[in-house]
């Protein structure tokens, strides 16, 4: 089993439709948990931390976790062709010294 | 100017040779990382740093070594090159602020080709 795993995708969403991104995790101590959104060819930039259950909204981006399942999730409302990326989800485990990365959802918003 | 840089940003070089990949951060964070991306292996930690004097060896260290000559420049080498070795690297940076510690910043990354 993966320690944090995304499904690849690609996840295709019409324009203006809510995205919704999964990610479950192995490590029932993970503390911090991100979501870093990456264009192709280009470097993950961090769009959302969230720290403890619940939801965690920034603009159009809504976080949400949920320890007791082990899962973290993003919302991205009125989705933007300019959303269309690869979404890597990361979470720090019980040693909280690094983080590790999951493979991505490849999204694609369609006119 | 951009606040963590890599240089080259492009290589491609042939097995065997001795390569160096250098990254600098003005962010002023003591924590520095090296990843590795593969097309479907999401990023591998190659490498950490929490401070000048703290090297720390992450899942994929085989093959690389690192040195960090100061709190802004953290280097990566490969000693001898080998083809497996293609991929994207990146450069990470975080401020050891508790909570936000993890919070990862990347440069631009470094397209490795190795004939």
């Amino acid at each position: 089993q993966k320690e944090v795993e995304q499904n690849s995708g690609p996840l295709s969403v019409p324009e203006g439709a809510i995205a919704s991104l999964n990610c479950t995790y192995s490590d029932r101590g993970s503390q911090s948990f991100f979501w870093y959104r990456q264009y192709s060819g280009k470097s993950p930039e961090l769009i959302m931390s969230i720290y403890s259950n619940g939801d965690k909204e920034d603009g159009r981006f809504t976080a949400q976790l949920n320890k007791a399942s082990q899962y973290v999730s993003l919302l991205i409302r009125d989705s933007q062709p300019s959303d269309s990326a690869t979404y890597l989800c990361a979470v720090s485990g019980s040693s909280a010294s690094k983080i590790i990365f999951g493979s991505g959802t490849r999204l694609s918003i369609r006119p | 100017d951009a606040d963590v840089t890599q240089t080259p940003r492009n290589r491609i070089t042939k097995t065997g040779k001795r390569i160096m990949l250098e990254c600098s951060q003005t962010k002023g964070h003591d924590r520095m990382y090296w990843y590795r991306q593969d097309p479907g292996l999401g990023l591998r930690l190659i490498y950490y740093s929490f401070d000048v004097k703290d090297i720390n060896k992450g899942e994929i260290s085989d093959g690389y070594s690192v040195s960090r000559q100061a709190q802004a420049k953290f280097s990566l080498s490969l000693e001898s090159a080998i083809p497996n070795q293609t991929a994207l690297y990146f450069c990470a940076t975080s401020d050891a602020s508790g909570q936000k510690d993890n919070e990862q910043f990347f440069g631009p990354g470094t397209r490795l080709t190795v004939l």
